[in-house]
């Protein structure tokens, strides 16, 4: 299995464009999880989808942010208009299961960079 | 509410020594599970090992074995004979159910081997 492929790995912006991350999780996997990941805040968990039907959006930090997953194998995170404060690594996860005994797999990461 | 905490923001061992990474966490909800991650400096997350709350042993994988201690909610990560490679941010994470079943994580500590 080719794991949990995010991309791009890395994007610059300047303040104020649209920026749209991209995810296609684990084939089978019920479970897809966005986490922001900054210095100051740690892992912070966005938002997730159960078959593709968002679940917790608690985690969204304001209306800037959206996310969607049409189908099973894509989801997307957009950030519009994006501020230099976004700047963070996001991670796509996904896990297979409902139930606690499931651990999540992560993808690289994306490298975002908003000047 | 859930919490997950840990309490070394960063350690030193020695190469070929053992060290313990403590993680502490809080749910009111019977069935849950422990999970532990490795973080290099590469940026990827990396699943290691997982213990469930009914789980009757500690769990081992390799080098790796987590420290369950339920009565006092801890679930430490021992890693023996260190070796170099395993300098890294390492995160302790808890998945249960309150409504949601999200993975909260800690805010990690971060190991460095000495050689």
């Amino acid at each position: 299995d080719a794991g949990v492929i995010q991309s791009p790995r890395h994007e610059v912006t300047e303040m104020g464009q649209e920026v749209t991350l991209r995810c296609k999780p684990i084939s089978g996997h019920d479970y897809l999880f966005w986490y922001r990941q900054t210095m100051m805040r740690g892992l912070e968990l966005l938002i997730y989808f159960n078959n593709n039907v968002p679940i917790d959006d608690s985690g969204m930090p304001e209306d800037r942010f959206s996310a969607k997953m049409p189908n099973a194998s894509f989801s997307t995170l957009k950030i519009q208009p994006s501020e230099p404060r976004d700047s963070a690594v996001y991670f796509c996860a996904s896990s297979s299961r409902t139930g606690p005994n499931t651990e999540a797999f992560f993808g690289q990461g994306t490298r975002l960079t908003v000047v | 509410a859930q919490k997950i905490t840990q309490t070394q923001p960063g350690m030193f061992v020695q190469e070929k020594e053992a060290v313990t990474l403590d993680c502490t966490y809080d749910t009111s909800d019977p069935s849950y599970g422990l999970f532990w991650y490795k973080q290099p400096s590469s940026g990827e997350m990396i699943f290691l090992i997982y213990q469930g709350s009914y789980d009757q042993q500690n769990a081992t994988e390799g080098r790796y074995s987590l420290n369950f201690q339920k009565a006092r909610k801890s679930a430490n990560l021992v890693i023996s004979a260190s070796q170099l490679g395993d300098s890294a941010m390492y995160f302790c994470a808890m998945r249960a159910y309150s409504g949601t079943y999200k993975y909260i994580f800690g805010t990690g500590t971060r190991l460095k081997v000495l050689a």
